[in-house]
């Protein structure tokens, strides 16, 4: 059973355009939800991250939105830059006691390019 | 420089020859774990760590075996492997005993034929 879903599977966008990837969970013990970036040939890249204590988190142009009712959360990157074309993935894990902790699930990922 | 290494990066190898690939982070961190990706499938938890001696199996760890002996090395051993271990591998670490914000290691590309 996956326990991170991810959309799109791709995206393409134009340069100064938004990207959103959305990510939906359906454990209620996740309360840290990262995103990471991964350039072709390189590791995965910690991009950004979010508690459910909070609705939006933003960094630069990266910012979070999280709807705990819908367990739901997104990425959003304003100002799409050909330079941020590479595999996003959002992840979820738990910082309690149990079975989860310790373990990080990740989407299947989203393939941005970002056309110049 | 903190980071974490992996070697060896490339290996092609034949089914049901015993291999390791090493894991090494200078950045004092509790946790580490190994992931593998797939195309379509996302990284996938094979095992982690969340300090010395002590190994929990992540969502994949069939055909594979691990030991955290020391705090900067975590080694993932395939005792005999198969092809459909044939993958991309990454090792990662984390300051936090949780796993919160991991460092990820380059990547070692394993073909098994």
């Amino acid at each position: 059973q996956q326990q991170v879903k991810q959309s799109p599977q791709s995206l393409i966008v134009q340069k100064g355009g938004i990207s959103i990837i959305n990510c939906a969970y359906e454990n209620t013990a996740f309360d840290y939800f990262p995103w990471y970036q991964q350039f072709p040939g390189k590791g995965p890249a910690l991009l950004i991250a979010i508690r459910p204590d909070v609705s939006e988190k933003k960094e630069g142009r990266f910012t979070i939105s999280f709807n705990k009712s819908a367990k739901q959360f997104s990425l959003h990157i304003m100002d799409s830059q050909p330079g941020d074309s590479a595999t996003y993935f959002c992840a979820a894990t738990s910082s309690g006691r149990g079975s989860t902790l310790g373990r990080l699930y990740f989407g299947r990922g989203t393939q941005l390019t970002v056309w110049p | 420089e903190a980071q974490v290494t992996q070697n060896p990066r490339y290996l092609i190898t034949v089914t049901g020859k015993k291999l390791t690939v090493t894991c090494s982070q200078n950045m004092n961190h509790e946790y580490m774990s190994w992931y593998r990706q797939d195309p379509g499938l996302g990284l996938r938890q094979i095992y982690y760590s969340m300090n010395v001696e002590v190994t929990d199996k992540g969502d994949v760890p069939e055909g594979y075996k691990v030991s955290r002996k020391e705090k900067r090395n975590f080694p993932l051993i395939l005792e005999s492997p198969s092809p459909n271990q044939t993958s991309l591998y990454f090792c990662a670490s984390s300051l936090t005993r949780g796993g919160h914000e991991q460092f990820f290691g380059p990547g070692t590309r394993l073909t098994v034929l």
